[in-house]
């Protein structure tokens, strides 16, 4: 079946401007995660979905990381007033239920900004 | 202190090696326990949970310490392929996950 997918694969922005990223997770994935990874740097989680509960917004770094999930389903995670040090590779992942399951990554978004 | 912690290595071993790597967690509430292999420039893929009783698959052995809070992973007759970076990872029974920054492993002919 498919995997997770993510969109655009490659996104070059100027610093200053707002970016939208998408990610389609595993159909019937209860959980979505979104995560940060700088150039040979570990992975930093910024954002986890649940079902229908709160999300989990403890890993945003600032007020200008967003993310929002709409229908249990396609995510958004929409980074406004781009800096350069938001470069990096931002992977999402879905799991199904229960929650604490093994994670499923997309190919992930490469985001540079300049 | 971070949440997850591995030896970063790198770790260059020769073809056939056996080698080991370690993890501890902090969260005594962690319930699930996984790794991960990550090759350069590629998104993490999953290589093995982690039970209690310890799990084997091929050449990869998995071990669990919940008491002592460390996961561990054992690759016997490394091959040029297992090159990539390993990635420790402990879930919540809330679904947060963590993961440890990785351990590095370079199989030389």
């Amino acid at each position: 079946g498919a995997g997770v997918s993510q969109s655009p694969s490659n996104k070059v922005t100027e610093k200053g401007k707002d970016v939208e990223l998408r990610c389609d997770p595993i159909s019937g994935h209860t959980a979505l995660y979104w995560y940060r990874q700088s150039l040979g740097q570990g992975l930093e989680f910024l954002i986890y979905f649940q079902g229908n509960s709160a999300p989990d917004k403890s890993g945003l770094p600032s007020d200008r990381f967003s993310a929002e999930r709409t229908g249990g389903s396609v995510s958004t995670l929409t980074i406004q007033r781009t800096q350069q040090e938001d470069s990096a590779v931002y992977l999402c992942a879905s799991s199904p239920p229960p929650p604490g399951q093994t994670q499923y990554f997309g190919p992930g978004t490469r985001l540079l900004v300049l | 202190r971070k949440e997850v912690e591995q030896d970063p290595g790198p770790f260059n071993v020769p073809e056939g090696a056996t080698v080991a790597f370690n993890c501890t967690y902090s969260n005594s509430a962690s319930q699930s326990f996984f790794w991960y292999r990550q090759d350069c420039r590629k998104e993490p893929k999953l290589l093995m949970s982690v039970y209690s009783s310890g799990n084997e698959d091929g050449r990869f052995t998995a071990q669990l310490n919940r008491a002592s809070q460390y996961i561990s992973l054992l690759i016997r007759d490394s091959k040029l392929s297992d090159s990539a970076t390993y990635l420790c990872v402990v879930n919540t029974n809330a679904g947060k996950s963590t993961f440890g920054d990785g351990t590095t492993l370079t199989v030389k002919p």
